[in-house]
């Protein structure tokens, strides 16, 4: 199980506002990286799966960067809206396909 | 297509019970994954099976035991419950591409 940190570990950012936090995980032996949103009283919901470095996905607006040499991705909101609000979880793997998931960023965005 | 199904949603036990949770994965999905979430925590690993087979563990006591059916449906026990075993447990199935699809989850009170 890797020694993934996530921050930080809330914010709160006002609608319309765009914003961005961290992922950082081992580099060594890295396989691929997770990103999952997890919403109240929902299940956590895929959001991009990444394993080349400098990779960057983005699925409307959310997208993320990944750094396989220094450990490290980035997940950005551009013009956070009210639905935007849940937990953002990082979970890197490696070569032996176990996922070990960070304890998350909660992200509040305010009207 | 139907997502991942757990039962029960909710249940409570008491010190010294064992418990069976059941998740049915995503149809043709073949891996399930098990996890744990306490509060103040991330997702904790427990388990993966893939074709009836256990393919990782995580650091659980041996208290925390699954297993596998030929049809992909998942169980896992926990025996000699204790107050620390009160979660949420989540299962997940994975896509072809790596992705986790998770279910609602079952959560476990201890009382």
């Amino acid at each position: 199980i890797l020694n993934v940190e996530q921050s930080p570990q809330s914010l709160h950012v006002q609608e319309g506002d765009s914003t961005n936090f961290t992922c950082s995980f081992p580099s060594s032996n890295f396989y691929a990286l997770h990103w999952y949103r997890w919403e109240t009283a929902k299940s956590p919901e895929a959001l991009f799966v990444m394993t080349l470095n400098g990779d960057e996905k983005k699925k409307g607006r959310i997208s993320a960067t990944l750094n396989t040499k220094e450990g490290y991705s980035y997940l950005y909101i551009k013009g956070s809206q009210p639905e935007d609000s849940a937990t953002y979880l990082c979970a890197p793997s490696s070569n032996d396909y176990k996922l070990s998931f960070g304890a998350g960023t909660t992200v509040t965005v305010r009207a | 297509k139907a997502g991942v199904t757990q039962t029960p949603r909710y249940l409570i036990k008491t010190r010294g019970q064992q418990v069976t949770l059941s998740c049915s994965p995503i149809s043709g999905h073949r891996s399930v994954s098990w996890y744990q979430q306490t509060p103040g925590q991330g997702l904790q690993f427990l388990f993966e099976y893939f074709s009836e087979t256990q393919r990782n563990k995580g650091n659980f006591p041996g208290r925390f035991s699954g297993r596998q059916f030929s049809n992909s449906r998942s169980e896992m026990n926990v025996s000699t419950l204790e107050l620390g075993d009160s979660a949420l447990y989540l299962c997940a199935s994975k896509s072809g591409t790596g992705e986790l699809f998770f279910g609602e989850g079952s959560r476990l009170t201890v009382l």
